[in-house]
């Protein structure tokens, strides 16, 4: 079976670019996480959706900063404009729905390695 | 103050020792989850935990929840070169959301 697939695995771009990264969740998951990895932060959850709508964005850092899930198969992250500082690892991830009824791990994709010039 | 603390941080051991990993909560643990990070690569789901005094194994790796629900060990007997890696703990700390906090990893390498 397929797990959580993130493109592009890497990015390499200028500050001031737009980034945009993108994410198809498990089938039938319905809910989708995603997360930034740095040695400083750790790994930090940005925003999270159940059934395509966004439940919380508390940690998404700055108005820079946009995701949305237009279906359940496909989410984006939006970084505009980017800085060096928000290179990172990015990861997202799915599960099968809401706690606590439906208590399940979360699946991660492999990533998108981001870097910023 | 980090909310969910790992401990050690980093941990190189040979080869056949065993060895144990803590994540401390500042908050009751509605749900503990262990994954083991490779570099480069994405987090794989290893145990989940919920209920206080729980207990599971997946061959050599034992993951514990403490009575009163505030930390988790993870214990590996045996240690082989293929259980290195990051190991991070991920917690409900609400019990109502999907919602998890991560600790900040222990690194462990195994060396023959």
């Amino acid at each position: 079976d397929a797990g959580v697939i993130q493109s592009p695995r890497h990015e390499v771009t200028e500050m001031g670019q737009e980034v945009t990264l993108r994410c198809k969740p498990i089938s039938g998951h319905n809910s989708l996480f995603w997360y930034r990895q740095t040695m400083m932060r750790g790994l930090e959850l940005l925003i999270y959706f159940n059934n395509n709508v966004p439940i919380d964005d508390s940690g998404m850092p700055e108005d820079r900063f946009s995701a949305k899930m237009p279906n359940a198969s496909f989410s984006t992250l939006k970084i505009q404009p980017s800085e060096p500082r928000d290179s990172a690892v990015y990861f997202c991830a799915s599960s099968p729905g809401l706690a606590p009824a439906n208590n399940q791990p979360q699946h991660f994709g492999d990533g998108t390695r981001l870097s910023i010039l | 103050s980090q909310e969910l603390e790992q401990s050690p941080q980093s941990l190189i051991v040979q080869e056949g020792k065993n060895l144990t990993i803590n994540c401390t909560s500042s908050k009751t643990l509605y749900g503990l989850y262990w994954y083991k990070q490779k570099y480069g690569e994405g987090l794989i789901f290893l145990m989940m935990l919920q209920k206080g005094g729980e207990e599971k194994s997946h061959e050599k790796i034992t993951a514990k929840l403490d009575e009163k629900k505030q930390q988790s060990s993870l214990h590996i007997t045996a240690s082989q070169p293929s259980h290195a890696g990051i190991y991070l703990c991920g917690a409900d700390t609400s019990g109502n959301t999907d919602k998890l906090i991560f600790g900040t990893g222990t690194r462990l390498q195994v060396f023959p």
